[in-house]
């Protein structure tokens, strides 16, 4: 089994519609990070979470909240899906280490129609 | 601002060597980082570098000049399966990670 999971993997919806992404680790790490891709662009960082209790905004956040529910499990919600949040998203988890290496989600494909 | 440059795309040869260049403007600067990117796949780790030199593990290698503000990645004796993205991220001042679009690298046989 993954160590970083994210359901669903794959997902299509309409304009309107309310999506939550989910994301659970084994890895035992504090910091979770929720990231978009999109063709041509770097990956852009959409909300960060260093431990329970603590939720960072990323550069990208706008139509976009989160929840950290358990040290374990991290999710994201489009509270309003709208077209241009078709991308690829991922989930990853880093150690306590500010230069730790980021460990990544499978990634949840994205369709808003 | 922040900028990460690398370019798009790069073919090589199954047996070769091949260097990826990443260019990188940050506030401040606490590492770069290459990641690995397979088509549809997670990224996953390669490198890290903060101080000048060139790291080498098996037959990726990575370089840092931080005063050019320069990295590369290096890869050698290319197999098919390197076929992939390569994801150049610098760490800005406030530890937030600056990343490239990527470059995507083709290996023919």
């Amino acid at each position: 089994d993954a160590d970083v999971t994210q359901t669903p993997r794959n997902r299509i919806t309409k304009t309107g519609k309310r999506i939550m992404l989910e994301c659970s680790q084994t890895k035992g790490h504090d910091r979770m990070y929720w990231y978009r891709q999109d063709p041509g662009l770097g990956l852009r960082l959409i909300y960060y979470s260093f431990d329970v209790k603590d939720i960072n905004k990323g550069e990208i956040s706008d139509g976009y909240s989160v929840s950290r529910q358990a040290q374990a499990k991290f999710s994201l919600s489009l509270e309003s899906a709208i077209p241009n949040q078709t991308a690829l998203y991922f989930c990853a988890t880093s150690d306590y280490s500010d230069t730790g290496e980021l460990f990544f989600g499978e990634g949840s494909r994205l369709t808003v129609l | 601002g922040q900028n990460i440059d690398q370019p798009t795309e790069m073919t090589a040869t199954e047996g070769a060597i091949v260097q990826i260049n990443c260019t990188y403007q940050t506030s401040g600067f606490n590492g770069l980082f290459w990641y690995q990117q397979h088509a549809g796949e997670a990224p996953t780790f390669l490198s890290y570098n903060v101080l000048d030199g060139l790291e080498e593990k098996g037959r990726f290698s990575s370089f840092l000049s931080r005063s050019k503000g320069y990295s590369y990645l290096l890869l050698k004796e290319l197999q098919m399966k390197d076929s992939a993205s390569y994801l150049c991220a610098a760490l800005d001042s406030n530890y937030q990670l600056i990343w490239g679009a990527g470059t995507k690298l083709i290996i023919k046989p």
